[in-house]
């Protein structure tokens, strides 16, 4: 089946690191491009990062750049984004999301359920 | 960075009739403009990418249309699966790829 399954999200405290997994199955990983969307409660969706096939370019959005590093272990099918000096605006859901081609495209067919991160003391 | 518009935030429909929904670029996208559907509790699901082109599996009760700055999703005759959260997302300019703000579709 194909899918992506997100873990790692849970409570932290302002300033606080945590780290999410995304486990990629039902398709052949290492050729596509993958990203980290993330929505907070009740609002829109967010882009945070991005990483291509091989893992060699990374992508931040400026809000966490610096402060997140995504990652890939393309022989383990997994998707990673560690998470540093956290803040109250980064509690969300947040997605691991496919691009819908090798060829990055920076669109997405297929979303994880997403693991929810709450930044508070 | 590309700002996206959405309007309205939310519309109200019958089932049965007719959805249009606005999706407006702060400048040109060319055609790179995908829109998704979100339910409560759900992930978001592709629907339309590259402007008007339906993704695999999705019914052609929902089109796609436009080009540069203005977009438009038309969903034929609503079915009660379809009141949802509905997003556009340009990838024209990546870095980054900006989502609109998302108009909800309830009934009405």
């Amino acid at each position: 089946e194909v899918q992506l399954v997100e873990s790692g999200g849970g409570l932290v405290q302002p300033g606080g690191s945590l780290r999410l997994s995304c486990a990629a199955s039902g398709f052949t990983f290492s050729s596509y491009a993958m990203s980290w969307v993330r929505q907070a409660p009740g609002k829109g969706l967010e882009w945070v990062s991005a990483i291509s096939g091989s893992g060699g370019s990374t992508y931040y959005a400026d809000s966490v750049k610096g402060r997140f590093t995504i990652s890939r272990d393309n022989s383990k099918n997994t998707l990673y984004l560690q998470m540093n000096s956290l803040r109250a605006e980064d509690t969300a859901v947040y997605y691991c999301a496919k691009d819908r081609t090798a060829v990055s495209d920076w669109y997405f067919d297929l979303w994880g359920r997403g693991t929810l991160v709450t930044v508070s003391s | 960075e590309i700002v996206m518009t959405q309007s309205p935030a939310t519309l109200s429909v019958s089932p049965g009739e007719r959805a249009t929904l606005s999706c407006r670029a702060s400048q040109s996208v060319s055609s790179n403009l995908a829109w998704y559907q979100q339910k409560p509790g759900q992930a978001p699901r592709l629907l339309i990418y590259g402007a008007s082109t339906r993704a695999t599996g999705i019914p052609a009760r929902f089109s796609g249309s436009g080009s540069g700055t203005e977009f438009t999703l038309t969903i034929s005759s609503l079915q009660s699966e379809d009141f949802a959260v509905y997003y556009c997302q340009q990838y024209n300019n990546w870095l980054p790829g900006t989502f609109g703000q998302g108009t909800k579709v309830e009934i009405k």
